[in-house]
């Protein structure tokens, strides 16, 4: 099984809504990811799990709150986002992290905040 | 500063034509390692090659092949014989040896159309 899983697929919400994007993995990797991207950009990263531990947070703000359950899942909980948040969101995991790693992808949710 | 340029924001070909995406990348580091991404409609990106900056091999599978060349910091990707599921967005990206979940400089992509 070399899928990376991505729940939902597409997300309509408003500013005042709270929901949760989900994220699962069974290849046995240890570093997860979020990343987002924008129409017509590449990803951009947003955090980085490595053993379940938050490694890296890219200055994101508080209104994106990520968590590491398990080594199979990833969740990145969202609240009051704003118009501009609208965007794919990528999940994606790895062995470890380290230059050399592969990443392998979900195919995203697309997130739309009217 | 690591950067990643593809200079072709567009391309479309026709089926059967090759096709080569370019990608120039520009890093201080003596260590590094060069990937390739595509990214179809459906969304997910999808590893095609990984290549470190000691290995200067061309390499080939099926109609894919990259030419990398250290002299002109080039990574260059050559579609043979294009199909219309070749059609996507593709990444080149540079990932430099202090690299440990960060730094993954993705290019801004080239949307490649193979039409019919």
């Amino acid at each position: 099984d070399t899928e990376v899983t991505q729940t939902p697929k597409h997300l309509v919400m408003g500013m005042t809504n709270k929901k949760s994007l989900k994220c699962e993995q069974h290849m046995g990797h240890r570093a997860m990811y979020w990343y987002k991207q924008k129409a017509k950009k590449p990803p951009e990263l947003m955090f980085v799990y490595s053993y379940e531990k938050l490694s890296i947070n890219e200055s994101v703000p508080s209104r994106f709150s990520p968590e590491c359950p398990n080594s199979s899942l990833l969740n990145l909980h969202l609240h009051a986002l704003q118009p501009e948040d609208s965007a794919l969101y990528l999940c994606a995991s790895s062995q470890a992290i380290g230059p050399n790693e592969k990443l392998f992808f979900g195919s995203g949710t697309q997130l739309s905040v009217l | 500063a690591q950067k990643v340029t593809q200079a072709q924001t567009e391309i479309s070909v026709v089926e059967k034509e090759d096709v080569t995406l370019d990608c120039v990348y520009e890093t201080r580091d003596t260590t590094y390692y060069l990937f390739w991404y595509k990214q179809p409609p459906s969304g997910e990106l999808v590893f095609l090659i990984r290549r470190n900056s000691f290995d200067e091999q061309n390499e080939i599978s099926g109609r894919y092949s990259w030419n990398f060349q250290k002299s002109t910091s080039s990574f260059n990707f050559t579609i043979t014989a294009s199909q219309v599921v070749d059609s996507a967005v593709y990444f080149c990206a540079l990932s430099e040896s202090g690299n440990y979940g960060q730094n993954f400089v993705f290019g801004p992509g080239t949307r490649l159309s193979v039409l019919p």
